[in-house]
């Protein structure tokens, strides 16, 4: 979608390592989403962080938002092989639409 | 944990042929989506619903029908199917439109 991004397009590390996906959006949103797709699943929520939050843990992951730079990030402390999956953002808007973006591959080697 | 059900897994079927991909879900929820997903592309919305007997047309509409038949039921049509339907399909249910997306595990589709 051209509404929500994430970058870079893919990712490698190695287990134990910190890792950071980026998106950035362009329209006003009521919320932002992350998700997490591994091969063979479909998408599964890992984090909501609302228009008038900044910053929101779920365990190793943090993912903040900036409204006035329309951007947010997802960070993984610690990773692990299981980590091993395409990342996506969706933005929430005012019409009840969630867009996601491309989706971002990250691999965690052991 | 939401429970969302795709039927077939798996599908081939010839160009010009008639598809059904069923999704049914348990949660109660309101809203229903098909998505298609390709290489390069993430999701794209195709239809969605807000509820029995309603449809919203999403951002990749031609070449797909959609039918909410009841809350649970969402069925997503292709008439006339072509190669460029080749894709990944997933059925997902929200609760409203601004809350957690939960996904089924996909419908493969292949148009030869």
């Amino acid at each position: 979608s051209q509404l929500a991004e994430e970058n870079p397009w893919a990712l490698s590390v190695h287990e134990g390592e910190s890792v950071t996906v980026n998106c950035s959006y362009k329209t006003s949103i009521t919320a932002l989403q992350w998700y997490r797709q591994k091969s063979g699943e479909g998408p599964a929520q890992l984090i909501l962080i609302r228009s008038n939050e900044r910053e929101k843990r779920n365990g190793r992951l943090r993912a903040t938002l900036d409204t006035s730079s329309q951007s947010s990030s997802l960070s993984i402390t610690a990773t692990r092989c299981e980590d091993t999956a395409v990342y996506f953002c969706a933005t929430e808007n005012n019409n009840n639409r969630i867009f996601f973006g491309d989706g971002t591959q990250l691999v965690v080697k052991p | 944990e939401a429970a969302v059900t795709q039927s077939p897994r798996n599908k081939v079927t010839v160009t010009g042929g008639n598809v059904t991909l069923s999704c049914r879900q348990t949660n109660s929820h309101n809203y229903m989506y098909w998505y298609r997903q390709d290489t390069g592309h993430g999701l794209r919305l195709i239809h969605y619903s807000y509820g029995a007997g309603n449809l919203q047309i999403g951002d990749v509409p031609d070449g797909y029908k959609a039918t909410r038949t009841t809350q649970e039921d969402f069925f997503l049509l292709l008439e006339l199917a072509s190669p460029s339907q080749t894709s990944l399909y997933f059925c997902a249910s929200s609760s409203t439109g601004n809350t957690e997306v939960f996904f089924g595990k996909g419908t493969r589709l292949t148009v030869v």
